[in-house]
């Protein structure tokens, strides 16, 4: 256990569908991330946010929406996705500190699988 | 970017010591190496890090070249639930919403 939780663990839906991955952090921190993993790949950074406020969109479609309503929790609302979005979403969260020492701690993550 | 390189895959005795490399040469000198894995389809686990200095913990030892271009982990027992992909990651400070992780080293220990 991280202190980094996420659900649901495992989600089907469809291209038609709606849906929303959450992520609650119990550690204290005050920076939170969205990374995503296809198969075979490295993990890419989706969205950081700091003290709440959205502070990296690299370069995401916009069928993908985040929302961070306090320093504990991270939603990712999903909606008109295609099959090649399907992949491992993994959360993870850390404390920012001057100087660059910043560990992140990942959620167990998301498997999603879009029909 | 800065960034790392490891080998795609290493293998490993069980009991004896693991080595993992990773080569970050145009590594800056305020950014920290993290060492992160991945058991099979769960979040990467957090080992260790360091900025110049030798480090070690309860998990791992690091060992960092004193030009910084390379650190090496070490697992001095490695058991077989040490199987993992093993990740060198940067700190990226020019930016400091940013890690960067590569494609990993995937260790296999074996019996």
């Amino acid at each position: 256990e991280t202190g980094v939780t996420q659900t649901p663990r495992h989600l089907v839906m469809g291209m038609t569908n709606k849906k929303s991955l959450k992520c609650e952090q119990h550690l204290g921190h005050n920076a939170m991330y969205w990374y995503k993993q296809s198969a075979k790949k490295p993990l890419e950074l989706m969205f950081v946010y700091n003290f709440k406020e959205q502070t990296e969109n690299n370069s995401v479609p916009s069928r993908f929406s985040p929302e961070c309503p306090n320093s504990s929790h991270l939603f990712l609302h999903l909606h008109t996705l295609q099959p090649e979005d399907s992949a491992l979403y993994l959360c993870a969260s850390s404390r920012r500190l001057a100087g660059g020492e910043e560990t992140q701690y990942f959620g167990p993550g998301t498997r999603l699988l879009v029909l | 970017d800065a960034k790392t390189t490891q080998p795609p895959s290493m293998d490993c005795a069980e009991g004896r010591a693991a080595n993992l490399p990773c080569n970050h040469s145009t590594i800056s000198g305020n950014e920290y190496v993290y060492w992160y894995r991945q058991i099979h389809s769960q979040g990467p686990q957090y080992i260790i890090h360091g900025l110049k200095n030798n480090e070690t913990n309860e998990m791992a030892s690091l060992i960092i070249t004193e030009d910084r271009k390379s650190s090496t982990l070490i697992l001095p027992h490695a058991t077989l639930r040490d199987t993992a992909v093993y990740y060198c990651t940067l700190r990226i400070t020019d930016n400091f919403n940013k890690f960067y992780f590569g494609s990993g080293t995937k260790l296999n220990v074996k019996p």
